[in-house]
């Protein structure tokens, strides 16, 4: 069974940092790419970051760029998220999500989500 | 950026079939995906590639896509349906697209 276990959230001020983490089992996560998705409070589901299966291709979303860093370490099973310079509109809760496509398939989804893990952004 | 836009909100009697839009600049030429989130709960995915079914999900839940619309179909309705449904595509510039999602409400 797939099984993603965020940790790493909680309370921190204006441009303040965290880093999030990820724990993959139930799968090859070497295999797979991986992303990050948030959702704030009463929103819907806003994309962040992915990363390819070797670490090599990293992607961003515009309003997180040079703020956060994606990372994965394929020996421990494990992906995160530094998160710095942190903004009150980034309060939402992370989700760490499995692609289990391929390049040719030519589009991208996410078949297996973590619980999530909530970062509230206030003085 | 491309945009995904849905209705706020669908209302549909036990039973009976709700139909879920999400309209995008020639999404029928983009493979669509739909996702599931009940109250408190992460995402599931609930249909890939426009039609198809992660093993777990129902039959009665299929998908559609053409023109500048894609369309999630709950037939049967239950009420273990209820819950916030969200569409997506991957677009070479924005990356992964979600919909501004829709709440299912079962009467």
């Amino acid at each position: 069974e797939v099984q993603l276990v965020e940790s790493g959230g909680g309370l921190v001020k204006p441009g303040g940092s965290l880093r999030l983490s990820c724990a993959a089992s139930g799968f090859t996560f070497s295999s797979y790419s991986m992303n990050w998705v948030r959702q704030a409070p009463g929103k819907g589901l806003e994309w962040v970051s992915s990363i390819s299966s070797s670490g090599k291709y990293i992607y961003y979303t515009d309003s997180v760029k040079g703020r956060f860093t994606i990372s994965r370490d394929n020996a421990k099973n494990s992906l995160y998220l530094q998160v710095n310079s942190l903004k009150a509109e980034d309060t939402a809760v992370y989700y760490c999500a499995r692609d289990p496509s391929i390049a040719a398939a030519g589009t991208s989804w996410l078949d297996s989500w973590g619980q999530g893990t909530l970062v509230t952004v206030s003085s | 950026s491309y945009v995904l836009t849905q209705p706020p909100s669908v209302s549909v009697a036990p039973g009976k079939t709700a139909r879920i839009t999400c309209g995008g600049n020639k999404i029928g030429s983009k493979s669509v995906h739909w996702y599931q989130q009940k109250p408190g709960q992460a995402p599931v995915l609930a249909v890939y590639e426009d039609s198809d079914r992660p093993s777990g999900i129902p039959e009665r839940f299929s998908g559609s896509s053409s023109g500048n619309t894609a369309t999630l179909t709950i037939s049967r309705v239950e009420a273990g349906d209820e819950a916030d449904y969200y569409c997506q595509v991957w677009d070479s510039s924005s990356d992964y697209v979600f919909g501004t999602g829709t709440k299912v409400t079962v009467l």
